[in-house]
């Protein structure tokens, strides 16, 4: 479809794992966003990328949690050393104009 | 530093019955952007409106509608007629300094919105 795919939709791990998720924008959307989101909480805001480029990365929550576009398209989030509380939905949105984000249906990462 | 509160966890109303959903927020810009999202049950975020920091005349669409007041720094959204498809989750949501480029975007926590048939 044209929309924003995520993969894996569900990931299971055990904590001290490593996980990455991956994002694909819709083709020509130049920013790409990534939030987590706990339940009954909003998006929290973790990073976004302009291009290739990490615009602002003041959300990721410590250096465990690392992201990627090395071409401008694709993204992945890379999390070292799983721990329990990183369990949530991992959001990936992309836009072309400000504000207007297109969101995927998310990853949900539980860290046993 | 930027932030967005709806106080509103949780509304239920009658289908039909008109709803308001408030939302305040907080920055130290004079040029930003607000946003409502819609979640409904399925999950994925459906963008509904941007306004900026420069327009606040009030936006209406279809059963939707948007009051933004500079004065009280709020953007409230209210639903007339409203039908049980309505029934999701809905953010609002500010970003600073976001005239002509992406910038960063901060969510409320959301009002989950129960429409009753």
């Amino acid at each position: 479809g044209a929309g924003v795919s995520q993969t894996p939709s569900n990931k299971v791990t055990e904590k001290g794992k490593y996980v990455e998720l991956r994002c694909d924008p819709i083709s020509g959307h130049t920013a790409l966003y990534w939030y987590r989101q706990s339940l009954g909480q909003g998006p929290e805001f973790l990073i976004y990328f302009q291009g290739t480029g990490a615009a602002d990365d003041s959300g990721l929550p410590n250096d465990r949690f690392f992201a990627v576009r090395p071409e401008g398209s694709v993204s992945t989030l890379k999390i070292q050393r799983t721990e329990r509380g990183d369990s949530a939905v991992y959001l990936c949105a992309s836009s072309l104009q400000a504000g207007e984000l297109f969101f995927g249906e998310g990853s949900r990462l539980t860290v046993l | 530093a930027q932030k967005v509160t709806q106080a509103q966890t949780e509304i239920s109303v009658v289908e039909k019955e008109d709803v308001t959903l408030d939302c305040v927020y907080e920055t130290r810009d004079t040029t930003y952007y607000l946003f409502w999202y819609k979640q409904p049950p399925s999950g994925e975020l459906v963008f509904l409106i941007r306004r900026n920091s420069f327009d606040e005349q009030n936006e209406i669409s279809g059963r939707y509608s948007w009051n933004f007041q500079k004065s009280t720094s709020s953007f409230n959204f209210t639903i007339t007629a409203s039908q049980v498809v309505d029934s999701a989750v809905y953010f609002c949501a500010l970003s600073e300094d976001g005239m002509n480029r992406d910038d960063k975007i901060i969510f409320g926590k959301g009002t989950r919105l129960h429409i009753l048939p």
